[in-house]
Order: structure tokens, then C-alpha cells, then sequence
């Protein structure tokens, strides 16, 4: 296993419509992140999930965008009715959730670039 | 979250140790230190985290100052692969085994031959 994977690397789409963007993170890892990072900018949590419950969304996430996790393994991110302001770069994490006070270590991907034209 | 404060750049000559500093005065004591960095065209890399104790890996160092307002992300010898940006993260020990990360803008860090 060499890491989390995305894909496509690069979606180019028209305003208004739906896009599907999908990751798979390391096999043993439980828990997977979803963040968006605009240029310049540092990456901005979206949604959260422990196995294939969704345990956190961020006021980000708006309607138009839905995570799911079915089964626990991958996670697929949608945008529906894209609009200019959604372009970003998305980023996937996946983290092995054991106790441990500190925070575990987040493992990213290499990120989905979406460009909405 | 507790802030932290980063410089937006900084610049180091290949070979040369690196210290990037990151302020956080409103820190608590649950708060743990965490170093990430993102190299172009990539996702984030975790470097090395501490709570007070200096802390070494085979990345970085991180010295952690005694009051816990500021730490220093010390590379020892700057290659050109360590050009990216480099993020100070706090994460509160309280708040339960899982917790998003919360970025800033980090400091890029340019290397040069």
C-alpha cells in the first residue's frame, strides 16, 4: 500500500454542474478527512468520518456538497450545481484512530484540483 | 482553536540549518504542538509534534521555548527537497482522540544552492 489515493488529479467543469471525486485511504486506516485549500491559503476541514459514520461537517460544507463512506473503505466527495467559488484544490486524509492524546497523524493525498469555468 | 503566528517566508542556503519560528500566546495546557508541511503539487506531510519537551525525529527537531507561547522547527541541514510550506498546528489533547486539523498560512520556506 503507497498511501492515500485521488481521483481524477484534475477535474475541469462548467458552472452548474455535478462533480464526484473519490479517495481511498490507507486499507487500515479508520477514520478519513475531506479539506478544501484555495490558492495561497492553507487547507480548510470540511467533513470528517469514523468508519462509515459522518461525525463532523464544517459550516463549509454546504448543501450543495455531500460525503459519504460506504462500508468503512472509500469515500467519494459530491458537488452538485458547481459554481465559480468552488474551485479548489480537495484534499483527502486518512488516519489510523486509536486513543492517543496527542492527535494521531493524518496522512493526505496528493488532492483533487477542480477547476469550475 | 488556539492561533498560532507564523512568518509568510523565509529563505535558507542548501546545507544550512533552518529555524522557522511559530508564535502561540494564547496556548493552553492541553494543547499539543504539531508540525506539518506541503511540498508543490502535494498534499501535507505530518514533520514532528511535542507538548513541552524538545522533541527530535529524523526529519526535524522542534524546541519548544519553557513557557510554551512560541516553539522553533529546526531543520539541521536545508535541501532543496525541503523547499514547501510549513505549517504550526495546535491540537487540544482535550478534545477527544479526533480532531481535524486547523491551518494557517504557514511559512514558505525557499531553498537555494
Amino acid at each position: 500500500d503507497t498511501g492515500v489515493s485521488q481521483d481524477p488529479r484534475h477535474k475541469i467543469t462548467k458552472r452548474g454542474q455535478n462533480v464526484t471525486f473519490r479517495c481511498d485511504p490507507i486499507s487500515e486506516h479508520n477514520r478519513l478527512y475531506w479539506y478544501r485549500q484555495t490558492l495561497g491559503q492553507g487547507p480548510e476541514f470540511l467533513t470528517y468520518f469514523q468508519n462509515e459514520a459522518q461525525l463532523e461537517k464544517s459550516r463549509l460544507l454546504s448543501d450543495r456538497f455531500s460525503a459519504e463512506r460506504p462500508k468503512g473503505s472509500f469515500s467519494t466527495l459530491e458537488i452538485q450545481r458547481t459554481e465559480q467559488g468552488d474551485s479548489a484544490m480537495y484534499l483527502c486524509a486518512s488516519s489510523l484512530g486509536y486513543f492517543r492524546l496527542s492527535g494521531e497523524t493524518q496522512y493526505f493525498g496528493p488532492g483533487t484540483r477542480l477547476l469550475v469555468l | 482553536d488556539a492561533k498560532t503566528t507564523q512568518p509568510n517566508s523565509m529563505e535558507s542556503n542548501e546545507e544550512e540549518p533552518v529555524h522557522l519560528p511559530c508564535n502561540h500566546s494564547t496556548i493552553s495546557g492541553t494543547d499539543y504542538i504539531h508540525w506539518y508541511r506541503q511540498l508543490p503539487s502535494q498534499g501535507p506531510e505530518y514533520v514532528i509534534h511535542g507538548l513541552t519537551s524538545n522533541v527530535n525525529n529524523r526529519m526535524a527537531s522542534l524546541a519548544i521555548a519553557e513557557d510554551r507561547k512560541s516553539s522553533t522547527l529546526i531543520l539541521h541541514r536545508a535541501t532543496l527537497r525541503d523547499a514547501a510550506v510549513y505549517y504550526c498546528i495546535l491540537r487540544d489533547g482535550a478534545a477527544g482522540t479526533a480532531s481535524k486539523l486547523t491551518f494557517g498560512t504557514g511559512t514558505r520556506l525557499q531553498v537555494t544552492l
